[in-house]
């Protein structure tokens, strides 16, 4: 099994709305991630967890708050989000620094907010 | 801080062609992996390639890598319209967590 499930696929929100984005993965994987995708660029990555801790966080702006609440789950809560952040959100995780193995993409959430 | 740099960007070819894809990168990367992007898709792993002169091999494409060049490619043979899509190299910086892409290059194979 090398399946990331994300929810929802779609997300169309308000810039007062809260919303939360939700990544799972049961491939015994210590590393999570969040990447930003905007159209026709490259991945760029947000946070970053290991063993369940924040090990990275790419000075993204406070309305992007990641959880991590356990081995297998990562959240990205979202508030009064900007139009320009509007974009596909991407959760990864992979074995962990050192490891032999890629990181694995879900299939993202794609964010609209207007 | 790690860069990685594709080129080309933007590629256009012919059925039954063959191109390669070249990605540099700016410092030690112990590792080094190919994804595939469909347009308004996730990513998918195509190769992962951990130590100098390793090269794998998928249907019709080849990817290696030389680390004394920070240097990998990825070699298309007799493309097919299938093979159609957005290529991403990425690298981890420095023994981090830190999973880094070049810019990506998109890949159109005309009938």
């Amino acid at each position: 099994d090398t399946e990331v499930t994300q929810t929802p696929k779609h997300l169309v929100m308000g810039m007062t709305n809260k919303k939360s984005l939700k990544c799972e993965q049961h491939m015994g994987h210590r590393a999570m991630y969040w990447y930003k995708q905007k159209a026709k660029k490259p991945p760029e990555l947000m946070f970053v967890y290991s063993y369940e801790k924040l090990s990275i966080n790419e000075s993204v702006p406070s309305r992007f708050s990641p959880e991590c609440p356990n081995s297998s789950l990562l959240n990205l809560h979202l508030h009064a989000l900007q139009p320009e952040d509007s974009a596909l959100y991407l959760c990864a995780s992979s074995q962990g620094p050192g490891a032999d193995t890629e990181a694995f993409f879900g299939q993202g959430t794609r964010l609209t907010v207007v | 801080e790690l860069k990685v740099e594709q080129n080309p960007l933007f590629l256009s070819m012919q059925e039954g062609k063959n191109y390669t894809i070249y990605c540099n990168y700016s410092t030690t990367s112990d590792r080094l992996y190919w994804y595939r992007q469909d347009p308004g898709k996730s990513l998918e792993s195509l190769f992962v390639l951990l130590s100098n002169g390793a090269v794998k091999q998928e249907g019709r494409l080849m990817a290696s890598l030389d680390t004394k060049a920070r240097l990998s490619t990825l070699h298309i043979t007799a493309a097919v319209h299938d093979l159609s899509a957005t290529y991403f190299c990425a690298g981890y910086q420095g023994g981090s967590e830190k999973l880094v892409f070049g810019k990506g290059t998109k890949l159109t194979v005309n009938p």
